[in-house]
């Protein structure tokens, strides 16, 4: 069974750099199949893509965030991460890890496993 | 980038009942690049549909998406009790990824 879950401050400065982890359990991130995203949500609102790394290690972001994030690969930990620099209160949000198969199309077929999810809160 | 707006905001049903929901994109969904998620509170949110139309592994037949281009629905035949929960259409086929903002079926 496939589980991701997420990892890092649950508070952070503004100003300050975020930095998560997700923790991939069952499905290895180098496998071709998927592709590894992470999308936030701020609390009572809705869903918001930051961005994606391949399995190459090359990246995809959001132009609205793509300036202050960083997405990367931790192969030999099966892992990978997202930093955000010069973060504000606008960043406070629940932060989820996520995978998307890839078994019938190679755009994608959905995000199929999220993680449970971090609450990340941007306060001094 | 493709902004995809839902309606309603907000759907008061009883159970056994018909849900329709509604996803309209500002411009064409790839290659109908579209996924349909249940979320509820305090929880993940899960994939139920993609390309438009496809159920994901374990989803009942009671739900259904179809549509193409600029206008997409979501169906859920007959509500259960469980099926109250909030509802977000997705685009991924054309970066940057986008979602809709979401339709809550409540308890009427």
């Amino acid at each position: 069974q496939v589980q991701l879950q997420e990892s890092g401050p649950g508070l952070v400065k503004p100003s300050q750099t975020l930095s998560l982890t997700c923790t991939v359990s069952g499905a290895s991130i180098t496998s071709g199949r998927y592709y590894w995203d992470w999308i936030r949500q701020p609390a009572g609102k809705g869903l918001e893509w930051i961005g994606r790394i391949y399995t190459s290690g090359s990246t995809n972001y959001n132009p609205s965030l793509k300036s202050r994030v960083t997405i990367s690969l931790d192969t030999s930990n099966n892992q990978f991460s997202l930093k955000m620099s010069s973060v504000t209160a606008a960043d406070t949000a629940v932060y989820y890890c996520a995978r998307v198969g890839r078994y019938f199309d190679p755009i994608g077929d959905g995000v199929d496993v999220w993680g449970q999810g971090i609450t990340v809160t941007v306060s001094s | 980038e493709i902004v995809l707006t839902q309606s309603p905001g907000t759907l008061s049903l009883s159970p056994g009942e018909r849900a329709t929901l509604s996803c309209r994109a500002s411009q064409s969904v790839s290659s109908n690049y579209l996924a349909w998620y249940q979320q509820k509170p305090g929880q993940a949110p899960r994939l139920l549909i993609y390309g438009a139309s496809s159920r994901a592994t374990g989803i009942p037949d009671r739900f259904s998406g179809s549509g193409s281009g600029t206008d997409f629905t979501f169906t859920v035949s007959r509500l259960e009790p469980e099926d109250f929960a909030v509802y977000y259409c997705h685009q991924y086929g054309t970066s940057p990824l986008t979602f809709g903002g979401g339709t809550k079926v409540e308890i009427k």
